[in-house]
């Protein structure tokens, strides 16, 4: 079983709201990344959590607040988003970071709206 | 010059058609190379994943790497109408973040 899964599916939120993206993979992986997708571009690295612990902040903005509370489950807290934060965000799962396989598995993304 | 170059197309072809899809880099340092599916509002599927140089054969799909030449292909057979989707290639050094194509949008035609 290879599957990761994000809830919700989409999510509409205003420029003063607080929410949460969730995402949970039960293949055992220790390593789990954010990234954000525009339309008609390749995935962006956001962060990467590695054995539950912060790796990589790709200089994203403080409005974006990565969470690992354990090895399977991941989130990323949203608040003053702004319009231009309106895209697909995807969590992926990979084996072993230290590895670098570069076997990640993603999830099916959830479409954030900002208005 | 980005690292990964990948015709964004899009490529429209008959069903039944080969396609061959590809990629260059400019990294010797890649290592890992990897094929993403990705359809409309969806997630990326992985599709093929190689290790260094050779080629690697999944039904339909073959995926070449030629290190010395710093390309990736990705040739699909019989192609189908569910074959449309965005194809992402995707590579890494050891221990690194993976690095993408734009991306191909195939389009294949009943």
């Amino acid at each position: 079983d290879t599957e990761v899964t994000q809830t919700p599916k989409h999510l509409v939120m205003g420029m003063t709201n607080k929410k949460s993206l969730k995402c949970e993979q039960h293949m055992g992986h220790r390593a789990m990344y954010w990234y954000k997708q525009k339309a008609k571009k390749p995935p962006e690295l956001m962060f990467v959590y590695s054995y539950e612990k912060l790796s990589i902040n790709e200089s994203v903005p403080s409005r974006f607040s990565p969470e690992c509370p354990n090895s399977s489950l991941l989130n990323l807290h949203l608040h003053a988003l702004q319009p231009e934060d309106s895209a697909l965000y995807l969590c992926a799962s990979s084996q072993n970071p230290h590895r670098g396989t570069g076997e990640q598995y993603f999830g099916p993304g959830t479409r954030l709206t900002v208005t | 010059q980005k690292e990964v170059e990948q015709d964004p197309g899009p490529l429209s072809v008959p069903e039944g058609a080969i396609v061959s899809l590809n990629c260059t880099y400019s990294n010797s340092a890649f290592q890992y190379f990897m094929w993403y599916r990705q359809y409309s509002r969806k997630g990326p599927e992985l599709l093929m994943y190689t290790y260094s140089s050779g080629n690697k054969e999944d039904g339909r799909f073959t995926a070449q790497v030629d290190k010395s030449s710093k390309y990736i292909s990705l040739f699909i057979r019989d192609s189908q109408p569910s074959d449309s989707a965005t194809y992402l290639c995707a590579m890494s050094e050891q221990g690194g973040k993976l690095i993408f194509g734009q991306g191909t949008e195939l389009s294949v035609k009943p």
